[in-house]
């Protein structure tokens, strides 16, 4: 059964700062991986897909890697804002066609 | 306008009280999707349906039924609420065809069940 882990559970950093948010999973037989972000009470919002053939994708300031093979995702946010403060999910394809996701990480960009 | 509504945004109901959340997608795609989010847990997987006449259970299905009334419309139902099932509901879907197979979510409906 596919289980996905994010570490930390919260992170807390200055603005301006650089910062990468972790992402494991069990089962290496992944379509894709998806990061999103959800704001307080609200939808999840798409950030960045990579499918399983790709070793990452850029969006702006972020940066997404993926290494299939160790079961690992990175999301790198360059230069942090306070807007950026939200909670992190990556979410995970597998052959089931389901998204089995992380229980998130809550950032707090401090101004 | 936005892909994927969800109504009600906000529910508040009694124990044993039947409700129906609702779903309208307009980005066409065949498969439709029902979570739920409660706070440490993530999303959980209640029932999705790949096209109108396939609907199938998720992680979570017990206390849940669903409606595929057309392509674009996913309905979930609870046939007699319980306390426990007060969390952030929230309908996906997601295109059938091509190498994307990205996700969209609507904004979500918040279910409280006294």
């Amino acid at each position: 059964k596919q289980e996905v882990t994010q570490i930390p559970a919260a992170l807390s950093v200055p603005e301006g700062e650089n910062l990468v948010l972790n992402c494991s999973f069990t089962d290496s037989a992944i379509y894709n991986l998806q990061w999103f972000r959800q704001d307080p009470g609200k939808g999840l919002t798409s950030l960045l897909l990579i499918q399983s053939s790709q070793r990452e994708q850029t969006s702006g300031r972020l940066n997404a890697s993926l290494d299939k093979s160790s079961g690992r995702s990175t999301l790198y946010i360059a230069a942090s804002q306070p807007g950026d403060s939200a909670t992190y999910l990556c979410a995970v394809r597998g052959a089931t066609n389901k998204l089995i996701f992380g229980t998130g990480t809550l950032l707090a960009v401090q101004p | 306008d936005a892909d994927v509504t969800q109504t009600p945004r906000n529910r508040i109901t009694k124990t044993g009280k039947r409700i129906m959340l609702e779903c309208s997608q307009t980005k066409g795609h065949d498969r439709m999707y029902w979570y739920r989010q409660d706070p440490g847990l993530g999303l959980q997987l209640i029932y999705y349906s790949f096209d109108v006449k396939d609907i199938n259970k998720g992680e979570i299905s017990d206390g849940y039924s669903v409606s595929r009334q057309a392509q674009a419309k996913f309905s979930l139902s609870l046939e007699s609420a319980i306390p426990n099932q007060t969390a952030l509901y929230f309908c996906a879907t997601i295109e059938a065809q091509g190498a994307d197979y990205e996700q969209y979510f609507g904004p979500g409906t918040r279910l409280t069940v006294t």
